[in-house]
């Protein structure tokens, strides 16, 4: 089955203490995104990925990080983070560019609170 | 990006039909149609994208202007499990291939 998966789902943490949350693919996607959902602010995009290490910000980027070593995993490192980064996070894949092919495939969700 | 706008909400019998309109009047002549759906606590879903004809698959018909500055998602026979948000996006092009922007989309109440 063709999916996208996120670990953890959920997620409570302190401020400060490094977290990563990791994403998988088995699409064999080029392109690969990290986006946040906030009540009133909608979904907006952090990273994004067009292949295997390459990497860039999107409109969000302050506080995070993420790399792609293989082209099936996209991870998102908090290396401190603070109470702003509670959010629902969302990553996303696609075959690059999306135009023609037009469908993004988004995983479940991870629920982050920092306190 | 080009800009969108949606109604805020809509809503729905069952088994009726339902058209949600967007009006993109900026989208540029080389930028998609994308339609995508968030069903409560989970992800954002595909649903459809088009260029410039009318586009139909298993899940909804997409009609578009004849000018592209407005588009119409089509769902022929709503059900209680097409309740959610839908977002309208004209897909930039440039280095933004892949990038969707989400605006505060269609919130769709079906009734039984």
């Amino acid at each position: 089955e063709a999916q996208v998966t996120q670990n953890p789902r959920y997620l409570i943490t302190v401020t400060g203490k490094k977290l990563t949350v990791t994403c998988s693919q088995n699409m064999n996607h080029e392109y690969m995104s990290w986006y946040r959902q906030d009540p009133g602010l909608g979904l907006r995009q952090i990273y994004y990925s067009m292949n295997v290490e390459v990497t860039d910000k999107g409109d969000v980027p302050e506080g995070y990080k993420v790399s792609r070593k293989e082209k099936r995993n996209f991870p998102l490192i908090l290396e401190s983070p603070s109470p702003n980064q509670t959010s629902l996070y969302f990553c996303a894949s696609s075959f690059y560019p999306l135009q023609g092919t037009g469908e993004q495939y988004f995983g479940p969700g991870t629920r982050l609170t920092v306190t | 990006d080009a800009k969108t706008t949606q109604p805020n909400s809509m809503e729905s019998n069952e088994e009726e039909p339902v058209h949600l309109p967007c009006n993109h009047s900026t989208i540029s002549g080389t930028d998609y149609i994308h339609w995508y759906r968030q069903l409560p606590s989970q992800g954002p879903e595909y649903v459809i994208h088009g260029l410039t004809s009318n586009v139909n698959n298993r899940m909804a018909s997409l009609a578009i202007a004849e000018d592209r500055k407005s588009s119409t998602l089509i769902l022929h026979r709503a059900t209680l499990r097409d309740a959610a948000v839908y977002y309208c996006i004209p897909n930039a092009g440039g280095t933004s291939y892949g990038k969707l922007t989400f605006g505060q989309g269609t919130i769709l109440t079906v009734h039984p």
